[in-house]
């Protein structure tokens, strides 16, 4: 069962623009994060944000929760060519006993 | 330098043999995952464990077989009872369950 959906799938942009990408999940969580995956490749960990927080930073990453929706968003600003990759959201339930369980993920294009 | 390894990278397979992935840390986590992932989709979990000499079921366990017998090892072995495992495969580790998680760089598998 994937407990993080993403949305959408696949965001088409220009350098210097922003993206936003969404993720909604099932159940109570612990903790939320977000990992990027360039082509065949193993996946990068970005941020992590608790369950008690609602926003964080990370150079020209930031992320938000809304626990009473269940979504999170993860917004690139002044994105650049090598941005280009998939971006997955992952969330460890609190009733799922350790398990991290990872969404369907948005493929990001970022046109120079 | 401390990591992650998969290996092999490539690894094909014929119809009704086992074979097993490699999954190495050296980063003294206890908690680690094997996911599987087909093209365009998410990672699904396979099987995951929190110490060594346990580990649980993640969603798509049947026709997979793990053991944990040291901390930083996590082979994978694909059974003949899989019947679609042609896959990127897909290893991490974590310091311990709701933390980042590291990746290797993964093992394509191909049935021939």
């Amino acid at each position: 069962s994937q407990q993080g959906e993403e949305d959408p799938q696949a965001l088409s942009i220009q350098e210097g623009e922003n993206a936003t990408m969404n993720c909604s999940y099932k159940t109570s969580i612990n903790n939320l994060q977000w990992y990027r995956q360039n082509s065949g490749r193993g996946l990068v960990h970005l941020i992590l944000i608790r369950s008690n927080e609602r926003e964080k930073h990370s150079g020209r990453l930031r992320v938000t929760l809304d626990t009473s929706k269940k979504s999170s968003s993860l917004l690139i600003t002044a994105s650049r060519a090598a941005d280009t990759a998939s971006y997955f959201c992952a969330t460890d339930a609190d009733n799922q006993g350790g398990k991290l369980i990872f969404g369907q993920g948005t493929e990001l294009s970022v046109k120079p | 330098d401390g990591g992650i390894t998969q290996s092999p990278k490539y690894l094909f397979r014929k119809e009704g043999q086992n074979v097993t992935l490699s999954c190495e840390q050296n980063l003294n986590h206890d908690a680690m995952y094997w996911y599987r992932q087909d093209p365009g989709q998410g990672l699904r979990l396979i099987y995951y464990s929190q110490i060594v000499n346990d580990f649980q079921k993640g969603d798509i366990a049947e026709g997979y077989s793990v053991s944990r017998e040291k901390k930083e090892s996590f082979p994978l072995t694909v059974t003949s009872a899989q019947k679609n495992p042609t896959a990127f495969y897909l290893c991490a580790s974590s310091i311990w369950v709701n933390t980042e998680a590291f990746f290797g760089q993964g093992t394509r598998l191909t049935v021939v």
